[in-house]
């Protein structure tokens, strides 16, 4: 089975809906983290979170909220969908083992937003 | 300026090939460097850290130089399966990770 896990892998929704997109991991790792890629752009980081408690913005939170149910289980929301945040969306963890923070990613979320 | 830049591609080389990447960056207090491969359609993986003295995986080479900001991935004795997007990641001094856009790679038989 695979170690990060997201669901769905594909959405096609209407602007202005309210998505979620789930990541579920089985490593064990404390850090969490959720990007969008682009054609052409590299992957940018939505927002991050080193422990259930914690929740940090990354470069592109605008218009995107998460949560961190369980050390396991990070969730991403788009309250209002738009055009624009047509992307595919990855989910990955890290653990800071000699300070490389290796990151493990999720098989993506391909979102259309009509 | 983009914060990290890399040819775009796509790179056609034959099989057998070497083949070498640049990839450059614009902040200098940035502490750790990366090339990540990420396949059609697939999820980025780590491919190897690039340390300052320069390293070695198999018939993969990484290098930093500091003074120039760019690091550079060569690949020797290129296979069939080394097609793939080829992401140069750095971290900067606020532990976050950038990323460039990648270089496409095609081996061709």
């Amino acid at each position: 089975d695979a170690d990060v896990t997201q669901t769905p892998r594909n959405r096609i929704t209407k602007t202005g809906k309210r998505i979620m997109l789930e990541c579920s991991q089985t490593k064990g790792h404390d850090r969490m983290y959720w990007y969008r890629q682009d054609p052409g752009l590299g992957l940018r980081l939505i927002y991050y979170s080193f422990d259930v408690k914690d929740i940090n913005k990354g470069e592109i939170s605008d218009g995107y909220s998460v949560s961190r149910q369980a050390q396991a289980k990070f969730s991403l929301s788009l309250e209002s969908a738009i055009p624009n945040q047509t992307a595919l969306y990855f989910c990955a963890t890290s653990d800071w083992v000699g300070g490389t923070d290796t990151q493990y990613f999720g098989p993506g979320t391909r979102l259309t937003v009509l | 300026r983009k914060e990290v830049e890399q040819d775009p591609g796509p790179f056609n080389v034959p099989e057998g090939a070497t083949v070498a990447f640049n990839c450059t960056y614009s902040n200098s207090a940035s502490q750790s460097f990366f090339w990540y491969r990420q396949d059609c359609r697939k999820e980025p993986k780590l491919l190897m850290s690039v340390y300052s003295s320069g390293n070695e995986d198999g018939r993969f080479t990484a290098q930093l130089n500091r003074a120039s900001q760019y690091i550079s991935l060569l690949i020797r004795d290129s296979k069939l399966s080394d097609s793939a997007t080829y992401l140069c990641v750095v971290k900067g001094s606020n532990y976050q990770l950038i990323w460039g856009a990648g270089t496409k790679l095609i081996i061709k038989p």
